[in-house]
């Protein structure tokens, strides 16, 4: 199995911050990483796939980059609707793991 | 446009099997772009890929759960399913139909399965 951790596990931040959240492959996936929103009672919602193409309907504000083993999620500025939970999942093979997720709240 | 819902009891009893449907609407699940797959979520923590199958019927499992799931389609009635067996407190959870085309592009609203003993 290849799994995936996901840094850090909470942050406190701003509206108009910038945010970023890593995601560690056990062995290279080739850029077969995807990032999900999920906000409370919801279904997760697909924002970028393919490590850094981002998803039709998706701000700007986001993006994704990465290779290999590493992967990074970034929201430019912190909206009052982008406080979530953040999940990474790796998609190069099956099992397809997620990572442990990230909460976004409001400092 | 492409719809997924889940269905199936709330409540399940421990040792019991969870059976879960979800049905496709709005396109066809015998589109070879597509594999078909089932999460989960406890209370409270994070998500659980539990395992996909492709509209020929070929299926992936997680080796946690892969002793217990099996994961069939139905084409005819545009619906997939999840059934794990003997399940216990910890199988508690929300679980997610999704379709998964370069990633799970598409989910369900989510079911709550609540095993009780």
């Amino acid at each position: 199995d290849i799994q995936v951790t996901q840094s850090p596990s909470f942050v406190s931040a701003s509206v108009g911050d910038r945010v970023t959240i890593t995601c560690r492959a056990s062995q290279s996936i080739a850029g077969w990483l995807a990032w999900y929103q999920q906000k409370p009672g919801k279904a997760p919602k697909l924002l970028i796939y393919a490590a850094s193409t981002l998803q039709t309907g998706v701000p700007s504000r986001f993006s994704g980059s990465g290779s290999g083993t590493d992967y990074t999620l970034t929201i430019s500025s912190l909206q009052p609707e982008d406080f979530a939970t953040y999940y990474c999942q790796q998609a190069n093979s099956f099992p397809s793991h997620f990572g442990g997720g990230t909460k976004v709240e409001i400092k | 446009q492409m719809q997924l819902q889940e269905s199936g009891p709330g409540l399940v009893k421990a040792s019991e099997t969870l059976s879960l449907t979800c049905t496709v609407s709005g396109g066809s699940i015998n589109n070879s772009d597509y594999y078909w797959g089932w999460i989960r979520q406890p209370p409270g923590k994070g998500l659980e890929w539990i395992g996909t199958i492709y509209y020929r019927g070929g299926t992936h499992y997680n080796p946690s759960l892969k002793s217990r799931v099996t994961i069939s389609l139905d084409t005819s009635r545009h619906q997939f399913s999840l059934n794990l067996r003997s399940v216990t407190a910890v199988d508690t959870a929300v679980y997610y139909c999704a379709r998964l085309y370069l990633a799970l592009d598409l989910w369900g609203p989510g079911t709550l399965v609540t095993v009780s003993s």
